[in-house]
């Protein structure tokens, strides 16, 4: 698995956008970019992925670096339901599962 | 929206004894997995299983756990014997086939179970 860094934790204002970044130097080229995100006591939950293009959904945007070794997820207006423990997971499109490293903490303050 | 669902929501056991915890997937899911997070650490790959069998394991999953999905509808976790280092919440997930696009696992809300 490719190894990621990832701020510890980030704290944004709500009504703000946020900018969360990923390193993953080591991705490999079939490598898929996963996000997901863990709210307080609950399960980690799907935020978006991409491979190459920058990807838009109704949670998030994602922008991935031409050379694919970073990429930043992007909340447009954070609110306070989106404070989570953040996951960028490299992951190939096998079955191999996802590991989840320690993510970055995001608080938003009203 | 289909969701993961877990049974129970938490379960507090004496150590030496087993314990089922119990997952209804996403109906038209294929790939099952369970995940367990301790207190204040990373969540951490336990287990996967399609077509009836495990796919693959972590080095937690010791001869202690097993998996099994007994009616089509229910994936369920085993502890044999818990220890007081099973104290952790445990999370299920399900994901359907969806080609190289990649995968999006949903997950449960998960079992927090406590061995005293």
């Amino acid at each position: 698995d490719a190894k990621t860094t990832q701020p510890n934790s980030m704290e944004s204002n709500e009504e703000e956008p946020v900018h969360l970044p990923c390193n993953h130097s080591t991705i490999s080229g079939t490598d898929y970019i996963h996000w997901y995100r863990q709210l307080p006591s609950q399960g980690p939950e799907y935020v978006i992925h991409g491979l190459t293009s920058n990807v838009n959904n109704r949670m998030a945007s994602l922008a991935i670096a031409e050379d694919r070794k970073s990429s930043t997820l992007i909340l447009h207006r954070a609110t306070l339901r989106d404070a989570a423990v953040y996951y960028c997971i490299p992951h190939d499109s096998g079955n191999t599962p996802l590991v989840f490293g320690k993510g970055t903490r995001l608080s938003v303050i009203a | 929206e289909p969701e993961v669902t877990q049974t129970p929501s938490h379960q507090v056991t004496q150590m030496g004894q087993e314990v089922i915890l119990r997952c209804v997937p996403i109906s038209n899911h294929l790939y099952f997995y369970w995940y367990r997070q301790i207190l204040g650490q990373k969540v951490e790959f336990l287990v996967s299983f399609y077509n009836n069998e495990i796919s693959e394991k972590s080095e937690i999953f010791d001869d202690q756990f097993s998996v099994e999905r007994p009616d089509g509808s229910n994936f369920t976790l085993k502890i044999r014997s818990t220890k007081l280092e099973d104290s952790a919440m445990y999370f299920c997930a399900s994901s359907s086939r969806e080609g190289v696009q990649g995968r999006e696992l949903f997950f449960g809300e998960g079992s927090r179970l406590t061995v005293l």
